[in-house]
């Protein structure tokens, strides 16, 4: 009830194409939901997140959807760049504790 | 941008051997974290630690890990008898307080290997 599930686990996407990473939960407790990315040999980085309380949320070329009925949330990426290239956590979090996806690595063919 | 510092970024150790990871986390906050990466997998909680004491802790976290905030600035993990299988990246993790997501903010890791 814990898991946090996410696909796909790799992503080939053309510059200019629309990327997009989907996760599932259990846990009607977690009460908020980031997405982070990672570089290699960094840390991961909080990209966008979202509370349950809201469908959607944007920033720039990045726009979080949440299906809270179905328990589902899903990254988008517009535009894609090859600096977009990395891994993309998503998790979420339950008392201040993140439960991370497995994540999806992201490769954007110039 | 305020980080989260972590040192050494990289530590080769024997098996059985002690190590401490640092962490400096940022100054005005509350909570604290580690995080573990195997290569290739998911970062798992390991455990978080708030006014002094462990707050929660993962069933990763057994009698041979310790966290310490040795005096107002570090945060330090001490594994007592490093096993192959602790080779990761352990990531710290800092937050500022309520509502839970404010802040919380990765340092880049540091990578152990136990040989």
């Amino acid at each position: 009830q814990q898991q946090v599930k996410q696909s796909p686990q790799s992503l080939i996407v053309q510059k200019g194409g629309i990327s997009i990473i989907n996760c599932a939960y259990e846990n009607t407790a977690f009460d908020y939901f980031p997405w982070y990315q990672q570089f290699p040999g960094k840390g991961p980085a909080l990209l966008i997140a979202i509370r349950p309380d809201v469908s959607e949320k944007k920033e720039g070329r990045f726009t979080i959807s949440f299906n809270k009925s179905a328990k589902q949330f899903s990254l988008h990426i517009m535009d894609s760049q090859p600096g977009d290239s990395a891994t993309y956590f998503c998790a979420a979090l339950q008392g201040g504790k993140l439960i991370f996806g497995q994540g999806t690595t992201l490769q954007v063919k110039p | 941008e305020p980080e989260v510092t972590q040192t050494p970024s990289h530590q080769v150790t024997q098996m059985g051997q002690e190590v401490i990871l640092r962490c400096v986390p940022i100054s005005n906050h509350l909570y604290f974290y580690w995080y573990r990466q195997i290569l290739g997998q998911k970062v798992e909680f390991l455990v978080s630690f708030y006014n002094n004491e462990i707050s929660e802790k993962s069933e990763i976290f057994d009698d041979q890990f310790s966290v310490e905030r040795p005096d107002g600035s570090n945060f330090t993990l001490k594994i007592r008898s490093t096993k192959l299988e602790d080779s990761a990246m352990y990531f710290c993790a800092s937050r500022a307080g309520e509502p839970p997501s404010y802040g919380y903010t990765f340092g880049s890791g540091t990578r152990l290997t136990v040989v």
